[in-house]
C-alpha cells in the first residue's frame, strides 16, 4: 500500500521539550514538504526538500529543524524555540517539477501536537 | 510575493444549488493553480489543476489571468461535496506550493 505515513498521530509535549515528527514515504518521490495547518490560516510551509541532503526554509521555519538523510524520510523537529507549537502538522511529497509543470502533492494523515 | 486568498471561510448552500468557491492570487509570473479538498476524516487530496482543464466530481475551475482568479464552480451541489477546500499556487520556477486559508463548504439537505 503506497503512500505517506506520519507518526505519531497525536503527541503531547511539555514546554521546553523538543519533539520529532516522523514522515516516511514509499512513493519514490524526490520532493517532501512539511506544512502547519491552523484554523483560518490554511497550510503554511515550514520546510521542503527536493533531494536527499538538501532542504529549504519555508515561510515559517523559525523554531523548526529537518533532515533528509534518506529519500524516503523527512523528519521534523519542533524545538523549544517554537513559540506556538500546538498545531496540526502535515507532511507531503511529490515528484519534482518536470516539463509538464508542477506536480501533485500527496499528503499524509497528519500529526497533532499539543503543548501542555 | 506569492499569496492566495479565499474570501469566504464558510459557504453554505442547499443541495442542488450552484456553488462557487472564490480564489484570488497574487504572483507576477505565470503560476500553476490547484484546488485541494479535505473531506471529513480523510486526507487532503487534489481535486483539480488548471493545466488539466478537466471536470472532477462535477467541479470546474478556470484560470482568469486578468482577474488573477481561479474560482471553483459546480452547477448542482451535492451533500457529499461538504468539505474543506483549499486553493493553491505553485510558481513557475520553484518547487513549493502556497495555499490559501481554505473555505468550508456545507451543502444542506
Amino acid at each position: 500500500d503506497g503512500g505517506i505515513t506520519q507518526s505519531p498521530k497525536y503527541l503531547f509535549r511539555k514546554e521546553g521539550q523538543n519533539v520529532t515528527l516522523s514522515c516516511e514515504q514509499n512513493l519514490n518521490h524526490d520532493a517532501m514538504y512539511w506544512y502547519r495547518q491552523d484554523p483560518g490560516q490554511g497550510l503554511r510551509l515550514i520546510y521542503y526538500s527536493q533531494i536527499v541532503n538538501d532542504f529549504q526554509k519555508g515561510d515559517i521555519a523559525e523554531g523548526y529543524s529537518v533532515s533528509r538523510e534518506k529519500k524516503e524520510s523527512f523528519p521534523l523537529t519542533v524545538t523549544s524555540a517554537q513559540k506556538n507549537p500546538t498545531a496540526f502538522y502535515l507532511c507531503a511529497s511529490s515528484i519534482v517539477r518536470g516539463l509538464s509543470g508542477a506536480n501533485v502533492l500527496t499528503f499524509g494523515a497528519g500529526s497533532r501536537l499539543t503543548v501542555l | 510575493a506569492q499569496r492566495v486568498t479565499q474570501p469566504e471561510k464558510l459557504l453554505s448552500v442547499f443541495k442542488g444549488a450552484p456553488v462557487e468557491l472564490k480564489c484570488n492570487y497574487s504572483y507576477s509570473g505565470s503560476p500553476e493553480l490547484f484546488w485541494y479538498v479535505q473531506y471529513s476524516r480523510q486526507r487532503l487530496q487534489l481535486l483539480l489543476r488548471h493545466i488539466s482543464r478537466e471536470s472532477i466530481k462535477g467541479f470546474t475551475a478556470d484560470l482568469n489571468k486578468g482577474e488573477t482568479s481561479f474560482h471553483l464552480k459546480k452547477p448542482f451541489a451535492q451533500e457529499e461535496d461538504s468539505a474543506m477546500y483549499y486553493c493553491a499556487l505553485s510558481p513557475n520556477y520553484g518547487q513549493n506550493f502556497v495555499f490559501g486559508p481554505g473555505t468550508r463548504l456545507s451543502v444542506l439537505p
